[in-house]
This record gives C-alpha cells, structure tokens and sequence, in this order.
C-alpha cells in the first residue's frame, strides 16, 4: 500500500492554457475523489468515481474541466483554457467500495497557478 | 444543503495545554464524520473517523467525539506538543460519501 499518488505535484501555466494531472489511487480502492482547495478554504467536492464510472459532478466543475477514470484504475483531470480563478490545489482521494467506515484517503495534491 | 461549520478559526496555545476544536453541521442525516491534519502546502492526513452509529473515537493523544443529533463533533488534543502545529479540519459525509469540510482550525502550539 503505497497511498494515493498525484503527478504533477506543482504545475505552473498561462492563462489560455490546458493542463491535465493525474491521480493513482491506493490499490483495489474502487472509488475515486476530486476535491478542489483554495486558500484558507476548506476542500469542496469536484466529481467522484466508482470504478470507472463518473457518478456524481459538482456545479463547480465547468465545461472547461474533465475527469476521466478509464478502466477504474487512474483518473485525469483536465482544465481547458485555464483562468486565474483556477488557481488552487487539487486534491484526489480514494475509498473502498464495501468498507463500512468509507474512509477517504487523500493524495499530497497538485497545485496550480494560472498566471 | 449540508454545512460545516468549525470554530475557532484560529487557535494559539502553549505546549502542554489540552485543547478542544469544535465542529459543527446543519444536516444529521451523515454516513461518518472525519478529521483531518492539514500542513502548509500539503495535502491531508486523516486523523480519526466516526461511523454515524458511533460517539467517539480514541487514537493516542487524541480523542474525538460526535453528537449527531445536535450536529456536533469535537477533536480533543492531550498535551499539545509544537509538531500539533498545523490546520485541522472536520468534513462530514453523506449517502454519496463526498465529503464535505469546514473551513478549518489554524493551530499554533508554542514552545
């Protein structure tokens, strides 16, 4: 077990631009979280997986952003035509499916800044 | 809609002082409540969770209890230590267990 895993863990990018950061989850977690963090902010809920399936997107995430989990292990995150308001830390998380305690696991985070 | 609530915002105390960060939540229909440590720039360390059938749980020096039908969990800390130093946050979770978080508790323990 070698805990959720997040690539790149800083990403720096200009306006206009597209990025994409990936999340590995713990291993046989079949559920997969996408929070966003700004500062001083507690996290708030983008999307979640269960296997590969999208099963739930916030109002927060735009047409501008897509996550995608192919095959329920990794998930993508990409941000089109990025703007400065994107700019905070994203954080991944990921449960087991069956675990009564649903414990969510979170990942060192990525965190963008749009200039 | 569910909302968190955490208070103080901000907490100063020295090393060896016992402290309490309180939480709070507006909808009780929750699956489990968690704590979290939260360092500068990284991301988060889950501290303690309780199921909703539960009232509290105990890990070293800390303690952390739920009262749901008021809507209220409190995080205990024993014998703060400078390493306490950190952002806690509380986040409750529901039927879809996204969680959702308080804005946070800024602790500083001095030496």
């Amino acid at each position: 077990d070698t805990g959720v895993s997040q690539d790149p863990r800083h990403k720096i990018t200009k306006r206009g631009q597209n990025v994409t950061f990936r999340c590995d989850p713990i291993s046989e977690h079949n559920r997969l979280y996408w929070y966003r963090q700004t500062l001083g902010q507690g996290p708030e809920f983008l999307t979640y997986f269960q296997n590969e399936a999208q099963l739930e997107k916030s109002r927060l995430l735009s047409d501008r952003f897509s996550a995608e989990r192919p095959k329920g292990s990794f998930s993508t995150l990409e941000i089109q035509r990025t703007e400065q308001g994107d700019s905070a830390m994203y954080l991944c998380a990921s449960s087991r499916l069956g675990d009564r305690s649903y414990e969510q696991y979170f990942g060192p985070g990525t965190r963008l800044t749009v200039t | 809609k569910q909302e968190v609530t955490q208070i103080p915002a901000a907490l100063s105390v020295p090393e060896g002082e016992n402290l309490v960060l309180n939480c709070s939540f507006t909808d009780s229909a929750i699956y489990n409540l968690q704590w979290f440590r939260q360092d500068p720039g990284k991301g988060l360390t889950s501290l303690l969770l309780i199921q909703s059938s539960q009232r509290e749980q105990t890990s070293g020096r800390l303690n952390a209890s739920l009262d749901k039908s008021s809507g209220r969990s409190t995080l205990y800390i024993a014998a703060s230590q400078p390493g306490d130093s950190a952002t806690y946050l509380c986040a409750v979770g529901g039927a879809t267990n996204k969680l959702i978080f308080g804005t946070g508790t800024l602790l500083a323990v001095q030496p």
